[in-house]
């Protein structure tokens, strides 16, 4: 149990265009999914924390405008980024918490990542 | 601030060598502590965890104990397989909160 599936696994667009990534849940309910940036490596950066029916809350230094977020059911967060530019390709990870285990004793489950490489 | 340090990589290991990988923390209260993996090209998953002081979290062979005294969650495992290549993230959460705080990740390579 406990899955969390995200899509595309890799996508390549060209500098200047727009990317969507989906993050879902497949068999649990989460109020509140996070969205991470991976840089080659190194550590997981939390850019924002989305919240279902509600803006998200983004983390100091990331642009709210450039990465949108969108949180429009308890399964479904996406992840857009506007406007691409080299230097936002990275790879991006999404996680989440079961509603119904919201204690701060229970674990994040992760999405596969989605590699975004803007040319 | 609230924080997780663990050792730098990379980490090169034998087949069937013992594995060490420190982690101690810094945080207010009573956190509880997570051990994720990231195989070669995925996300993360949870390997083990351990919600109060003196317990033992294991899976896999992997074992680590959440020493309050020392602040630390050192990951251990007797005997590791090339399959045991991956990145290791130390994390917490902290009580009372809902973020989660990793450390900076350990690369394992083991080899053949």
């Amino acid at each position: 149990g406990a899955v969390v599936s995200q899509h595309p696994s890799r996508v390549i667009c060209k500098s200047g265009t727009s990317v969507k990534i989906e993050c879902r849940s497949l068999d649990f309910q989460a109020t509140t999914m996070f969205w991470y940036r991976q840089f080659p490596k190194q550590s997981l950066m939390l850019m924002a924390t989305s919240n279902e029916g509600s803006k998200a809350t983004y983390e100091q230094g990331v642009e709210k405008d450039k990465f949108l977020i969108n949180h429009a059911s308890l399964t479904l967060s996406t992840l857009t980024v506007t406007s691409a530019h080299p230097e936002d390709s990275s790879f991006y990870i999404c996680s989440a918490r079961a509603d119904s285990n919201r204690s701060y004793n229970s674990p994040l489950h992760f999405g596969n990542g989605t590699r975004l490489t803007v040319t | 601030g609230d924080s997780v340090t663990q050792m730098e990589g990379p980490v090169t290991l034998s087949e069937e060598a013992f594995l060490t990988i420190n982690c101690t923390y810094t945080a207010t209260g009573y956190p509880s502590l997570f051990w994720y993996v990231q195989y070669p090209g995925e996300g993360l998953q949870l390997l083990l965890k351990a919600t109060k002081a003196d317990d033992k979290g294991s899976n896999k062979g992997f074992e680590a104990t959440y020493r309050k005294e020392t602040t630390s969650f050192h990951l251990e495992k007797g005997s590791v397989q090339v399959s045991d290549s991956a990145v290791y993230f130390c994390a917490l959460n902290l009580a009372g909160g809902f973020k989660t705080i990793f450390g900076a990740g350990t690369r394992l390579f083991v080899k053949a």
